[in-house]
């Protein structure tokens, strides 16, 4: 089955500094999906990334997938507290002719001011 | 405005008690999931479906079940057979059916459930 493990599980940093989020799987990434939740609440779609080597960005958030599809990164840009909250990688598994989406177990963000 | 609207937020419920978790989407998706989500954890898969009257297993779903009646409707029952149904239950929807079509999920805000 496929597994995906982030790294780290939490992390905290000073306002303004930068971070990077990683999601390793242990097999082919054909859709990678980035969110993120505040705690209690639902999850916001962040990025999706589907082909080897495509990098995306959305104000100071940039999400890379490698060349080979097995390994995606989250990169901030100058941390503001906004930032804060868990963010969770996703990815299409195709089993038995049915499409579905498995998450990795989270990485926790605190940004202090 | 389109959405996934999941009912009710916030639910309690004795031990041995099944409880439903209602899932409404007026997006027009064919798509539907059920997560739980552990405090400190990623989210699970329980159940998902494809389309209308059909549905298949997660990686949890013991001591739940699901039914897909309606394309725009997708309850969940927490069943008494469900060891520790204590969690953050989510639902999502998506375009795409199968093979073909991808696209993020859309998650509703969840339901929590406490077991007393």
């Amino acid at each position: 089955s496929q597994e995906l493990e982030q790294s780290p599980q939490s992390l905290i940093v000073q306002e303004g500094k930068n971070l990077t989020i990683n999601c390793t799987s242990s097999k082919t990434l054909y859709g990678l999906y980035w969110y993120k939740q505040k705690y209690g609440e639902g999850l916001i779609f962040l990025m999706m990334l589907q082909k080897g080597g495509e990098e995306k960005s959305h104000e100071k958030i940039t999400a890379k997938l490698d060349e080979k599809k097995q390994q995606s990164s989250l990169h901030i840009t100058a941390s503001q507290p906004s930032h804060a909250g868990i963010y969770l990688c996703g990815a299409d598994v195709i089993s038995g002719g049915y499409q579905k989406v498995t998450f990795g177990t989270g990485t926790k963000l605190q940004v202090i001011p | 405005d389109g959405g996934i609207t999941q009912s009710p937020k916030y639910l309690f419920r004795k031990e041995g008690q099944n409880v439903t978790l209602s899932c409404e989407q007026n997006l027009n998706h064919d798509a539907m999931y059920w997560y739980r989500q552990d405090p400190g954890q990623g989210l699970r898969l329980i159940y998902y479906s494809q389309i209308v009257n059909d549905f298949q297993k997660g990686d949890i779903a013991e001591g739940y079940s699901v039914s897909r009646e309606k394309k725009e409707s997708f309850p969940l029952t927490v069943t008494s057979a469900q060891k520790n149904p204590t969690a953050f239950y989510l639902c999502a929807s998506r375009r795409g059916r199968g093979l073909s079509g991808t696209g993020e999920l859309f998650f509703g805000e969840g339901s929590r459930l406490t077991v007393l």
